[in-house]
């Protein structure tokens, strides 16, 4: 019973430097998203997904980068890192209908820009 | 678009106080409520949903909710806490209806127990 796993769980990255971070379900969700959360500001929407082939900016989409090349996974790809990038980032998950807002969070990843 | 508040950064309560958190989002059509919990170091857990029906809504670990239409609110409310309540707290809200994926989610609130 995995739901949401993002990997990986920690990562520091040069300025400059680019990383992919995972995230898979196994919950056959349409819906996808990345959000970061820094301290004291809530959650940010970064990018999401509504199925397979299909993606969208969210609130904060700039230095990032998404595909959705199958239902379970949904990765998102940093490239030029700066350290306004250094936060937390949640994968979730969600179904279409009556439970679309209920969304399931992976563990997170703790990403330091230096 | 949406938006939701949440009006204490830090509440600080001893062991068995009663809690209430405020919530108020703003949007103009119909909305799901949520509350979602996060201990320290771990990821969100869904604490209790409101989707229709009747206001007061129960969750886990004794915690309930009231939807009031009027005042725009979806205040969180538990009786009695524990020390192991101590978590950051967050209200968020999505739009009802098809077409409506994203949930917003107020800045949270810090919630320490002191035993």
């Amino acid at each position: 019973n995995a739901g949401v796993t993002q990997t990986p769980k920690f990562r520091i990255l040069k300025i400059g430097q680019s990383m992919t971070l995972q995230c898979a379900q196994d919950m056959n969700h349409n819906y996808m998203y990345w959000y970061r959360q820094d301290p004291g500001m809530g959650l940010k929407l970064i990018y999401y997904s509504v199925g397979a082939g299909i993606t969208d900016k969210g609130e904060v989409p700039n230095g990032y980068n998404v595909s959705r090349s199958t239902t379970e996974d949904f990765p998102l790809r940093l490239e030029l890192a700066a350290p306004s990038q250094t936060s937390v980032y949640f994968c979730a998950s969600s179904s279409p209908g009556r439970g679309q807002g209920e969304a399931f969070f992976g563990q997170g990843t703790r990403l330091t820009v230096v | 678009a949406q938006s939701v508040s949440q009006h204490n950064h830090h509440v600080i309560l001893s062991e068995a106080a009663s809690l209430e958190l405020g919530c108020n989002y703003s949007y103009g059509g119909t909305v799901n409520l949520f509350w979602y919990v996060q201990y320290p170091g771990q990821h969100l857990q869904l604490l209790l949903k409101y989707f229709s029906g009747d206001p007061l809504v129960k969750g886990i670990k004794g915690f309930e909710a009231e939807f009031i239409k009027s005042k725009f609110s979806f205040n969180l409310r538990k009786p009695s806490v524990q020390w192991s309540d101590t978590a950051e707290y967050f209200c968020a809200v999505n739009p009802s209806g098809a077409g409506s994926y994203q949930l917003t989610f107020g800045k949270g609130t810090k919630l320490s127990v002191i035993p």
